[in-house]
């Protein structure tokens, strides 16, 4: 079946530090992958996404890119900021399956210091 | 902006009790959702929507039913509230036309069932 798997949180930095959040993915067909983001006490916004193989997302200083041979689409910042904090979602809609659904991780949570 | 508004953000009911959830979106966008989300486990979805009075299981619908009589609202219920339903509830729309793995969510509905 289709999944997504994240690392797992909570991930803790200090304010200009190097973001990566971990995600991996298995699908059959040709999936398109997303990151949402969800902001303390909001509902989840799309941050990126990606429709094909080695497509880059980029949105607000974030960056994923569509790795078809190790099914992975790892988040990324380079400076992060105390507003990035959030639980940021990997997800992705695989035309192959019988329904265009949207399939989740399970979110990791991303705190940062000042 | 598109807006997707949810009735109520906080909810208390009782084991038994008839629960309604309202969500309202503003964009005339033909697709609606309705999810779960849970520490650990991410989102699920539990119903949606491609037109006024047509529904589809999500992947949990059991416990869950849902009305689509108007376009721009859909509503979900719990005929009898149980502990396991205790959750945050996130409704989201799209439009037909859009990809879709590209939803518009609202800031969610925390229930609580005693």
């Amino acid at each position: 079946g289709n999944s997504v798997t994240q690392m797992e949180g909570p991930v803790t930095l200090s304010e200009e530090a190097f973001l990566t959040i971990n995600c991996t993915y298995t699908a059959t067909g040709y999936p398109s992958l997303f990151w949402y983001v969800q902001y303390p006490g909001e509902g989840l916004q799309l941050l990126l996404k990606a429709t094909k193989a080695d497509d880059k997302g980029s949105n607000k200083g974030f960056e994923a890119t569509y790795r078809k041979e190790t099914t992975s689409f790892h988040l990324e910042k380079g400076s992060v900021q105390v507003s990035d904090s959030a639980v940021y979602f990997c997800a992705l809609v695989n035309y192959g399956g019988a329904t265009n659904k949207l399939i989740f991780g399970t979110g990791t949570l991303l705190a940062v210091q000042p | 902006d598109v807006k997707v508004t949810q009735s109520s953000r906080y909810l208390v009911k009782r084991t038994g009790e008839k629960v309604f959830l309202e969500c309202v979106q503003d964009m005339d966008h033909e697709n609606m959702f309705w999810y779960r989300q849970d520490p650990g486990l991410g989102l699920r979805l539990i119903y949606f929507s491609y037109d006024v009075k047509m529904k589809e299981k999500g992947d949990i619908p059991e416990g869950y039913s849902v009305s689509r009589e108007k376009k721009e609202r859909f509503s979900l219920i719990l005929e009898s509230a149980s502990t396991n339903q205790t959750s945050m509830y996130l409704c989201a729309s799209s439009f037909r036309a859009h990809h879709p793995g590209e939803l518009f969510f609202g800031e969610g509905s925390r229930l609580t069932v005693l």
